[in-house]
């Protein structure tokens, strides 16, 4: 089975500051491994991923994503934060043997970002 | 395009009663799928489908039955409806060798009295 941990609740970071969002997986295989944001009363949108390849991957808005599979973690980052940064973040996983419409969703972080 | 699609966007339901969230996309997509979100829980699978005439269950299908006669839409039905399924609601379209994950709709925000 699939699953994602996304430790913390809430992310407070002053504006400016850089921004990390955790994010641990557990799949059998190789990952495929997704950043999604949710801004207030609205659908989810995809940032970046990563699939295959370098283990640094840039997306959406400045943010980038670490991969690493010996701890098994996706972490999401931004080197300086905006306040319009402020939304609900998901980390996704989707084992390889399916298909895209079974995605394994964390929890959410909830990031606050400080003027 | 339009993309994914959801209605209705807001819901309020009693106990017992029963209804249909709709779903559609206009982009051909193969896959659909619904998810329901809730507070501290993230995204979970209800039912998802492959393609039109082939639906399975998710993560938590319990009170809930889809059907996929056609490409462009996926209706959530709820036949009794439980304070439980209180939720936000959203669908998802995607398809094969797609690598940038799902494209999800509005979501359909649904409480249950």
């Amino acid at each position: 089975a699939q699953s994602v941990a996304q430790p913390e609740d809430q992310v407070n970071v002053a504006e400016g500051n850089p921004l990390t969002v955790k994010c641990t997986y557990s799949v059998s295989g190789n990952p495929y491994l997704f950043w999604y944001v949710q801004y207030p009363n609205r659908g989810l949108q995809f940032l970046l991923k990563y699939i295959t390849g370098d283990n640094l991957v840039k997306g959406s808005y400045g943010f980038e994503a670490e991969f690493n599979k010996s701890q098994t973690s996706f972490h999401l980052k931004k080197p300086s934060a905006l306040v319009s940064d402020s939304a609900l973040y998901f980390c996704a996983v989707r084992d390889p043997a399916y298909g895209n419409n079974r995605l394994a969703f964390g929890k959410g972080n909830q990031v606050v970002v400080i003027p | 395009n339009a993309g994914v699609t959801q209605t209705p966007k807001f819901q309020v339901l009693k106990t017992g009663q029963s209804m249909t969230l709709q779903c559609a996309q206009d982009m051909n997509h193969e896959y659909m799928s619904w998810y329901r979100q809730d507070p501290g829980m993230g995204l979970r699978l209800i039912h998802y489908s492959v393609g039109a005439g082939i639906t399975d269950q998710g993560e938590v299908p319990n009170g809930y039955n889809v059907s996929r006669s056609t490409t462009e839409d996926f209706p959530l039905r709820l036949l009794s409806a439980a304070p439980s399924q209180t939720s936000v609601y959203f669908c998802a379209s995607s398809y094969p060798g797609n690598q940038d994950g799902a494209f999800f709709g509005p979501g359909t925000r649904l409480t249950v009295l």
